[in-house]
């Protein structure tokens, strides 16, 4: 059975702690891999897609990396505002529809 | 460009009435899909439509059903609303081929059965 888990669950920062979420998948044929985040009583908004293991995307303090069995969104230096819950999903070969993580609530301290 | 938009924000219902949930993709989006999202649940779909036919359909009871106009608007409705149903209902568009892009969502409605 396709299945994606997130860990942590929730994690706390101070500001400018870097540190890694993971998103790891057990899918037959991964198609794309999709970053999210997500603000309290608001929709995903879109951060990343990834196709094949190796490939890494960056977007201001976020670093996304794929390997075969698992993707890491880095956050370098985090501020207050990169607060969120932050959702993985996977697309496969053989559904149309994303399988989600639970997501990691991220918590940056001032 | 305009987002998705979802219509409207925030609903009350009491249980065993219905509900009817829109949704308006980004213009040139033939793809939509809805899903409930619980604190406990995490985002669950619902179903996804493409060029008017449901293309996919998660595991969800008979209450929940939904359509798509030719201009790509869809709609959602719940029947017989449960107090279980209360949750922030999302939907997200993408091109026409959904296999490999990635999908934008609305700010969600949020219901609330009473």
């Amino acid at each position: 059975e396709d299945q994606v888990t997130q860990s942590p669950e929730a994690l706390r920062l101070q500001e400018g702690e870097s540190s890694s979420l993971n998103c790891s998948y057990t899918v037959s044929g991964l198609r794309g891999l999709f970053w999210y985040r997500q603000d309290p009583g608001k929709g995903p908004e879109f951060l990343f897609t990834l196709y094949s293991a190796g490939e890494e995307k960056e977007k201001e303090r976020l670093k996304a990396t794929l390997t075969k069995k698992e993707s890491f969104l880095h956050i370098t230096a985090p501020k207050p505002e990169d607060s969120a819950t932050y959702l993985c999903a996977v697309r496969t070969d053989s559904n149309y529809q994303l399988i989600w993580g639970a997501g990691t609530k991220l918590i940056i301290k001032p | 460009k305009a987002g998705v938009t979802q219509t409207p924000r925030y609903l009350i219902k009491t249980r065993g009435q219905q509900v009817t949930l829109s949704c308006s993709p980004i213009s040139g989006h033939r793809s939509v899909s809805w899903y409930q999202q619980t604190p406990g649940q995490g985002l669950q779909f619902l179903f996804e439509y493409f060029s008017e036919t449901q293309r996919n359909k998660g595991n969800f009871p008979g209450r929940f059903s939904g359509r798509q106009f030719s201009n790509s608007r869809s709609e959602m409705n719940v029947s017989t609303l449960e107090l279980g149903d209360s949750a922030l209902y999302l939907c997200a568009s993408s091109l026409e081929d959904a296999m490999n892009t990635e999908a934008f969502f609305g700010q969600g409605t949020r219901l609330t059965v009473v």
